[in-house]
């Protein structure tokens, strides 16, 4: 059974980081494009980055929101996805979800985490 | 990246059919056969409904349908029970290699 679990979330002041992990279960990780995805209290979902699989060179890719500010890094050794997450802004407050991604490109994602809450707050 | 288009908004009655709409451009809704949907509980992680336009995954009761025409794609539910009442959100893959998703759809069943 496929399952994905997030954690490292938490209350942290502005200009301040945070590391999320994923811990990946039930599937080969190296396999696959992992994605980060978040959500903002009320609001709709929004794509924040990818780390495409061992085939593509683990090669990232970022929203325009978060670029220079995050970085997405994995180990398939540890069947692990992390998202490292610098120079915070109240912005950032949402809950952020791991998702595996599959398809061509890694067009869609067939299996989601149930999230972690970060709050982002002097 | 802009967010795709989507109503705020849809309802309909039990037994009813409705669509909600996915409004983007040729750089990603028109460009590719890349449109997913996903349904959502309050409080709940998104559920794959619809991959790559009109796909339907494993488990997915087939009153859910999904199509596109040019830059829109659209999200079909018929039959529509109460259970049915969630959040939708459409996404699509992009000419830049990333995804965007729309800004998602209240659907309430009365």
């Amino acid at each position: 059974e496929v399952q994905l679990v997030e954690s490292g979330g938490g209350l942290v002041q502005p200009g301040g980081s945070l590391r999320l992990s994923c811990a990946a279960s039930g599937f080969t990780l190296s396999d696959h494009y992992m994605d980060w995805v978040r959500q903002a209290p009320g609001k709709g979902l929004e794509w924040v980055g990818r780390t495409r699989n061992k085939g593509n060179s683990y090669t990232t890719e970022y929203a325009a929101s978060v670029k220079g500010r995050f970085t997405i890094s994995r180990n398939d050794s540890k069947n692990s996805l992390y998202l490292q997450m610098n120079n915070l802004k109240t912005e950032d407050t949402a809950v952020y979800y791991c998702a595996r991604s599959r398809g061509r490109g890694g067009s869609y994602f067939d299996y989601w985490g149930q999230g972690t809450l970060v709050t982002v707050s002097s | 990246q802009s967010a795709l288009t989507q109503p705020a908004s849809v309802s309909g009655s039990p037994g009813q059919s409705i669509t909600i709409s996915c409004t983007g451009t040729s750089s990603d809704v028109g460009g590719y056969n890349y449109v997913s949907w996903y349904q959502q509980y309050p409080g709940k992680a998104p559920k794959l409904m619809i991959y790559e336009v009109s796909n339907r995954p494993s488990g997915v009761s087939n009153r859910f349908s999904g199509s596109k025409s040019g830059n829109t794609a659209s999200l079909t539910i018929s039959g529509l029970q109460a259970e049915d009442e969630a959040d939708y959100y459409c996404s699509s893959y992009t000419s830049s290699t990333t995804l965007v998703f729309g800004g998602g759809t209240k659907l309430t069943v009365l």
